[in-house]
């Protein structure tokens, strides 16, 4: 579809383990936002992506986090020796350009056991 | 503390009726958005106002915008079942390097029937 992609949709995986959560945009959107909403909450900025500018990543809650977005394209959120609080649903969403509305992917869900 | 505050954080009503919801901010902005989720799914843009207009409509959604007063509002009239969803703001302030949208905790709106 046409629609912003998210992978895998359910991820469950023991504490310590390092995963890997994938994002394909709609195409021709320059910007890449990831944020990351834990049950009933609100979302929480993680990091974003604008063209070919350095990401701003003061979203990142510790240094496990790290994002990456290929050929202005895929982008690839990674969590490193996850912790149970990281549990939540991981949304990536991507946009035209700075203050622009955001397309929505369904989300990660992530369960730390 | 949140950028944007939605209110009340909870609201039923009988299909049919009209649902208003608040969003308050701190700061400045550049525009503010408002969004829809259903369970289990991803956000999905509804209205964009800039902080230079007062009112926009969009079918049975009308927002405002009150700068002096660093508050918008909601409407959804002639309510229906499937206006049932969270709804959040999105306070957008446009920074030149990094805009980030901050979201608001969100209001979870039932539509009876």
């Amino acid at each position: 579809g046409a629609g912003v992609s998210q992978s895998p949709s359910n991820k469950v995986t023991e504490k310590g383990k390092d995963v890997e959560l994938r994002c394909d945009p709609i195409s021709g959107h320059t910007a890449l936002y990831w944020y990351r909403q834990s049950l009933g909450q609100g979302l929480e900025f993680l990091i974003y992506f604008q063209g070919n500018s350095a990401p701003d990543k003061s979203g990142l809650p510790s240094d496990r986090f790290s994002a990456e977005r290929t050929g202005g394209s895929v982008s690839t959120l990674t969590i490193q020796r996850t912790q149970q609080e990281d549990s939540a649903v991981y949304l990536c969403a991507s946009s035209l350009g700075e203050g622009q509305p955001q397309h929505f992917g369904d989300g990660t869900r992530l369960s730390i056991l | 503390s949140q950028q944007g505050e939605e209110d009340p954080q909870a609201l039923s009503i009988q299909e049919g009726e009209n649902a208003t919801m608040n969003c308050s901010y701190k700061t400045s902005i550049n525009n503010l958005q408002w969004y829809r989720q259903n369970s289990g799914r991803g956000l999905v843009h509804l209205i964009l106002i800039r902080s230079n207009e007062r009112e926009k409509h969009s079918g049975r959604l009308r927002v405002t915008l009150d700068t002096s007063k660093k508050s918008s509002s909601l409407l959804i009239t002639a309510s229906r079942a499937a206006d049932t969803a969270s709804y959040f703001c999105a306070t957008d302030r446009g920074y030149s390097s990094a805009s980030k949208i901050i979201f608001g905790s969100g209001t979870r709106l039932s539509i009876r029937p």
